[in-house]
């Protein structure tokens, strides 16, 4: 499992209300994503980060921020959420250098009523 | 950006016989192409990678294939066992730098005793 956890691993918040997710990682790997999934979209890429407080935008960024202060954690947060937020978020990273291979954390259910 | 289009979206076969997923991506650039086994919720693990300068690769029961010129390339299980059954995605490596990809939006495979 690459040493990756994510918290919570649920959550149910309601709309407006701030939210952050976290994501943890025990082998110091330098690269971290975060993606969402949605039925019939597969996996789309929020933000990324390769470093520590070097971060970029994916594909679905908007109404997302992230921060990486420590190599080991990096965490998602929804300002405002919204229920178009409802959503499976993953984490995830690359193994190591000169790797393209992308290790999943378990998966965070959130649920924005 | 990278667009990949992944057929079928959905997939039954019966145990024993074989499958086979396809993909299509647009940016020639791209030169990485995994594929992940998602079972009901649990993370995306990848079972199988193929790089741009090879044509084949085969593990086992699993093999892809990848046509550069046409820019697609395949998943084939043969032999296949119910607990083959889950959701299948393929992705492009588009920014070898971030190690950004670009996924499918799956293939649900059933496998019927």
């Amino acid at each position: 499992d690459a040493g990756i956890t994510q918290s919570p691993r649920h959550k149910v918040t309601e709309t407006g209300t701030p939210v952050t997710l976290r994501c943890h990682q025990t082998e110091n790997h330098r690269y971290m994503y975060w993606y969402r999934q949605d039925p019939g979209h597969g996996l789309r890429l929020i933000h990324y980060s390769y470093g520590v407080k070097d971060t970029d935008k994916g594909e679905v960024s908007d109404g997302y921020s992230v921060s990486r202060s420590k190599t080991e954690d990096f965490l998602l947060t929804l300002e405002s959420a919204t229920s178009s937020q409802t959503s499976v978020y993953f984490c995830a990273i690359i193994s190591g250098p000169g790797s393209y291979e992308q290790y999943f954390g378990p998966g965070t259910r959130l649920t924005v009523t | 950006g990278e667009n990949v289009e992944q057929h079928p979206s959905t997939l039954s076969v019966q145990e024993g016989d074989s499958a086979v997923i396809k993909c299509t991506y647009s940016d020639s650039a791209s030169n990485y192409f995994p594929w992940y086994k998602q079972e009901l919720g649990k993370r995306p693990q990848l079972i199988i990678d193929i790089r741009s300068n090879v044509g084949e690769k085969k593990d086992q029961r699993i093999a892809v294939t990848l046509n550069k010129t046409a820019k697609h390339f395949s998943l084939h299980i043969t032999e296949t066992q119910p607990e083959d059954s889950a959701v299948y995605f393929c992705a492009a490596l588009y920014n070898t730098n971030a190690g950004k990809s670009t996924f499918g939006d799956g293939t649900t495979l059933t496998v019927k005793p």
